[in-house]
C-alpha cells in the first residue's frame, strides 16, 4: 500500500537555525514523485520543492533542499536559516507516476513554529 | 496572474442541508483535483477531473458526494443531506496537465462546518 509517514507532529526551533522535517514512504512503484508542500494558517497549500524517484540529484530551491535517499525510502526536507514565516503545517505528499490521475497521497504533517 | 479561488471560504451548514462548494481554477489548466482535509490531518483526495471528464471518483466518501466540471474549468462541488462527519476543508487544486513534475496548485480552501 502506498503511504506517506511523518513522525513529527510538532517541532519548534530557534529562528535562523536550520530545521530537518522527516518524511518516509512506501511504495513498490518505480515510477514516482515526492512532493512537499507549507499550509500557514490561511489554508492555503503552497508548493515547495519537487524530487522525481529518476533524479539523481537532491532538489534544491532556495533555501529549501530535499535529502532524497531512496534506499531509505526517505525525502526529508531542510529549511536552512529558518525565519519567523516559516512556522507553518508542513506536508509531503507523494504521486505515482503510473497513475492515472496522478493525486496526491498526503502524510498526516508537521506543525513547526519558529521561535524568535 | 489569477490562482486558484474557492468560494465560499467558510460554510456553516445544518445537519441535513445540501452545500455546493465552487471551484475557479487557473485558466487553462487541464486538471483538477478536490480534496478533503479534516483538521489536524493531511488532505485526502477525493476526485479528479481532466477538462470536462471527471476520471477518477474513488475517493468520494459517499453518493452523497458529487462533483461536476461541465465545461472543463469551474467545478462544484456538491454534498447532499450533510452530516457531521462532512465537517472539514475542502481543497481545489489544478495543473496544467499530467507531467511528470506537474505541481498541483490549491486554492485556500472551503471550511464547512456542519452543526
Amino acid at each position: 500500500a502506498q503511504k506517506i509517514t511523518q513522525t513529527q507532529p510538532g517541532m519548534f526551533v530557534q529562528e535562523k537555525e536550520a530545521v530537518t522535517l522527516d518524511c518516509t514512504y512506501d511504495t513498490s512503484d518505480p515510477s514516482y514523485g515526492l512532493f512537499w508542500y507549507k499550509q500557514p494558517s490561511s489554508g492555503e497549500m503552497i508548493f515547495l520543492i519537487y524530487q522525481g524517484s529518476y533524479d539523481q540529484q537532491n532538489a534544491t530551491e532556495g533555501r529549501y533542499s530535499l535529502n532524497f535517499q531512496k534506499a531509505r525510502k526517505s525525502a526529508n526536507l531542510v529549511i536552512s536559516a529558518s525565519q519567523l514565516g516559516d512556522s507553518a503545517m508542513y506536508f509531503c505528499a507523494m504521486r505515482h507516476q503510473s497513475d492515472s490521475n496522478y493525486q496526491l497521497i498526503w502524510g498526516a504533517g508537521t506543525k513547526l513554529i519558529i521561535k524568535p | 496572474g489569477a490562482g486558484v479561488s474557492q468560494s465560499p471560504r467558510y460554510k456553516v451548514a445544518k445537519r441535513g442541508q445540501d452545500v455546493a462548494l465552487r471551484c475557479d481554477p487557473i485558466s487553462g489548466h487541464v486538471s483538477l483535483f478536490w480534496y478533503q482535509q479534516a483538521l489536524g490531518q493531511g488532505p485526502e483526495f477525493l476526485t479528479y477531473f481532466q477538462n470536462e471528464a471527471q476520471l477518477d471518483k474513488s475517493g468520494l466518501p459517499s453518493d452523497r458526494f458529487f462533483a461536476e466540471r461541465p465545461e472543463g474549468s469551474v467545478s462544484t462541488l456538491k454534498i447532499q443531506r450533510t452530516q457531521q462527519e462532512d465537517s472539514a476543508v475542502y481543497l481545489c487544486a489544478s495543473s496544467w496537465g499530467q507531467g511528470r513534475a506537474n505541481e498541483q496548485f490549491f486554492g485556500p480552501g472551503t471550511r464547512l462546518t456542519v452543526l
